[in-house]
């Protein structure tokens, strides 16, 4: 079962921020929260991974919570380009090799 | 370039005919996956790879079967194809199955089975 709880859709105009939540309230104290999208037509692709700090890289940034049981997707400008299924997933240590479990996702629209 | 490759990308097949969607992998990477998305129930693990010759199951492995005998490549094989296997599959690799490691997906198979 996915661990975390996602906004089924967002929208977004061109240009602008966009936040995507992820709720994931029975985090473990070593699970790490990653962020993948899909693109239409595609696979997945990584976009950021965190622990407790927050996390920049040239994709996105990623806040989370001091209790870590939420945390945020932070694209700074979205582009058309942007628009796809963003997916947010625990990865702990538990069924190790097992554990990239993708819940629904958020559909994030790019209105120009 | 680093990449997963798939092939085909695209099958239109009978039930019962057995075929092989192969993945391969440029990245010298240890950890291969295999997963299925369908309408509604997103993405599914089918079966993993820690490495070579070490294989394991999935959330959804029944009727795949899987091997790992070079550490680049990780083909899915269906034996005698149902139509319930009709989907978009999705091999994966990473370095390892660390929790830092990032998963790089190839394009995807479309898999319509008739």
């Amino acid at each position: 079962d996915a661990k975390t709880t996602q906004p089924n859709s967002m929208e977004s105009n061109e240009e602008e921020p966009v936040h995507l939540p992820c709720n994931h309230s029975t985090i473990s104290g070593t699970d790490y929260i990653h962020w993948y999208r899909q693109l239409p037509s595609q696979g997945p692709e990584y976009v950021i991974h965190g622990l407790t700090s927050n996390v920049n890289n040239r994709m996105a940034s990623l806040a989370i919570a001091e209790d870590r049981k939420s945390s945020t997707l932070i694209l700074h400008r979205a582009t058309l380009r942007d628009a796809a299924v963003y997916y947010c997933i625990l990865r702990d240590r538990d069924n190790y090799g097992q554990n990239f479990v993708f819940g629904p996702g958020t559909r994030l629209s790019v209105l120009p | 370039e680093a990449q997963v490759t798939q092939n085909p990308r695209y099958l239109i097949t009978v039930t019962g005919k057995k075929l092989t969607v192969t993945c391969s992998q440029n990245m010298n990477h240890e950890y291969m996956s295999w997963y299925r998305q369908d309408p509604g129930l997103g993405l599914r693990q089918i079966y993993y790879s820690m490495n070579v010759e070490v294989t394991d199951k999935g959330d959804v492995p029944e009727g795949y079967k899987v091997s790992r005998k070079e550490k680049r490549n990780f083909p899915l094989i269906l034996e005698s194809p149902s139509p319930n296997q009709t989907s978009l599959y999705f091999c994966a690799s990473s370095f390892s199955a660390g929790l830092t490691d990032t998963q790089y997906f190839g394009p995807g198979t479309r898999l319509t089975v008739l």
